[in-house]
């Protein structure tokens, strides 16, 4: 069927440099891509999202960049600290697909000091 | 801080047996959705509850059921437990049922099925 996937299982930055995280999907129906970060022990927490009339969108230090074109999606972290250590995961909503999230499996950043 | 709160954070069950687990949603959220999480992977949605109605469901056996109460809050079932049902169950709660995604997670239920 068709998935959320994720390139890369272990990301390693050093602190203050910058981070992306890229996301590959393959349904081109999903209207609506979301980025979590799940720290150890916790639930996922909201960082980003983005709707597919767009290509770019920013929050405070992370940017979500969305290429319709060849279905792929990324997280930019600006100047990475320790605290963004976590597991990010991209996901997706279907068009009409309520609140449902597909999930990838997920990309493990560690931020060296 | 989400709001959003599970019950009981840890338990272990064995095979066969049943489980209830718990989750008040945030304040002024209507809809509950519940996600289950295998190590290593990423949630896979079981569920959605919207006004006290299954409003979707996952590729989950009838075993998975669930409520949700008029306050808002909610219950997942698991009947039969099998050893695959050990993962770490999470609720999220939104404002409405249709394609916002920002959903707000709980810390979520570690269920361990011996």
């Amino acid at each position: 069927g068709e998935s959320v996937g994720l390139h890369l299982p272990t990301l390693s930055v050093q602190e203050g440099d910058n981070s992306i995280i890229n996301c590959a999907y393959s349904n081109s129906a999903s209207d609506y891509f979301i980025w979590y970060k799940q720290e150890s022990g916790k639930g996922p927490q909201f960082i980003i999202d983005i709707r597919s009339n767009m290509d770019k969108r920013q929050g405070q230090r992370v940017t979500v960049l969305l290429n319709k074109t060849v279905k792929h999606l990324s997280l930019q972290i600006a100047a990475t600290q320790p605290g963004d250590s976590a597991v990010y995961f991209c996901a997706e909503i279907l068009t009409g697909g309520g609140n449902k999230l597909t999930f990838g499996t997920g990309t493990q950043l560690k931020v060296e000091l | 801080e989400t709001g959003v709160t599970q019950s009981p954070t840890h338990l272990i069950k064995t095979r066969g047996q049943q489980v209830t687990l718990r989750c008040s949603s945030q304040s002024g959220h209507n809809t509950v959705s519940w996600y289950q999480q295998a190590l290593g992977q990423g949630p896979q949605f079981i569920f959605q509850y919207y006004r006290e109605e299954e409003n979707g469901r996952g590729n989950f056996p009838p075993r998975f059921s669930g409520l949700q109460f008029p306050n808002y809050s909610s219950e997942l079932n698991v009947n039969a437990l099998e050893l695959d049902d050990s993962a770490l169950y999470l609720c999220a709660s939104s404002k409405d049922r249709v394609g916002s995604g920002e959903l707000f997670f709980g810390e979520g239920s570690r269920l361990t099925v011996l």
